[in-house]
């Protein structure tokens, strides 16, 4: 089932400024990550924010979570023409089997115009 | 860079054909996962394997096998490919994230197979 829906699908902007991508989903979550996809590649792991933290840096990027809400954003600052990619929020929840599941939604793609 | 290597990259192959896309990592991950995803939709789990001799379906009902005989190896076999099986297959890995749940995913970068 869905779990996480990213928000714009799609987002445009010109180098330098700043991106900030939603993602919403529908049940308790242990944790919250971001991925990135460069086209037709595999995706890499951005930042992780667990469920009692409410916002998280790794140099550009900025992580917001708010549980009430169940929403997360991500932000990138001062984007770059290299950080044109797509963009995929996950959520982690327990699965029953003694482990957990990760679930993804379906990206924001990200074009930064030089 | 990710210790998680896929191949082939690309496949193209005529509809009946069996194959085998291969999965390898040398980190030492317990888990192992198989996701399928196509152009500009998200990720659905089909496999995954929490260690040698263990294997589970995903979420996203799938004609394909895997095995794990080998705790780096962790390869997908599809006997008689059709036209709907042709996608992106990301194989993944990741350390056993206990009670943390960290379950933070490795990649490798893909194979596009199409079938005709």
């Amino acid at each position: 089932s869905q779990q996480g829906e990213e928000d714009p699908q799609a987002l445009s902007i010109q180098e330098g400024e700043n991106a900030t991508m939603n993602c919403s989903y529908k049940t308790s979550i242990n944790n919250l990550q971001w991925y990135r996809q460069n086209s037709g590649r595999g995706l890499v792991h951005l930042i992780l924010i667990r469920s009692n933290e409410r916002e998280k840096h790794s140099g550009r990027l900025r992580v917001t979570l708010d549980t009430s809400k169940k929403s997360s954003s991500l932000l990138i600052t001062a984007s770059r023409a290299a950080d044109t990619a797509s963009y995929f929020c996950a959520t982690a929840a327990f699965s029953g089997a003694g482990s957990y599941q990760l679930t993804f939604g379906k990206g924001t793609k990200l074009s930064v115009i030089p | 860079e990710a210790d998680i290597y896929q191949t082939p990259r690309y496949l193209v192959i005529g509809t009946g054909k069996k194959i085998t896309l291969e999965c390898s990592q040398t980190m030492g991950h317990d888990k192992m996962y198989w996701y399928q995803q196509d152009p500009g939709m998200e990720l659905h789990l089909i496999h995954y394997s929490y260690g040698v001799n263990s294997t589970e379906k995903g979420d996203l009902s799938s004609e394909s096998t895997v095995s794990r005989i080998r705790t780096e190896h962790f390869p997908l076999t599809l006997e008689s490919a059709r036209p709907s099986h042709t996608s992106q297959y990301l194989c993944a890995s990741s350390r056993g994230g206990g009670a943390s749940g960290a379950n933070v995913l490795t990649f490798g970068a893909g194979s596009r197979l199409t079938v005709l």
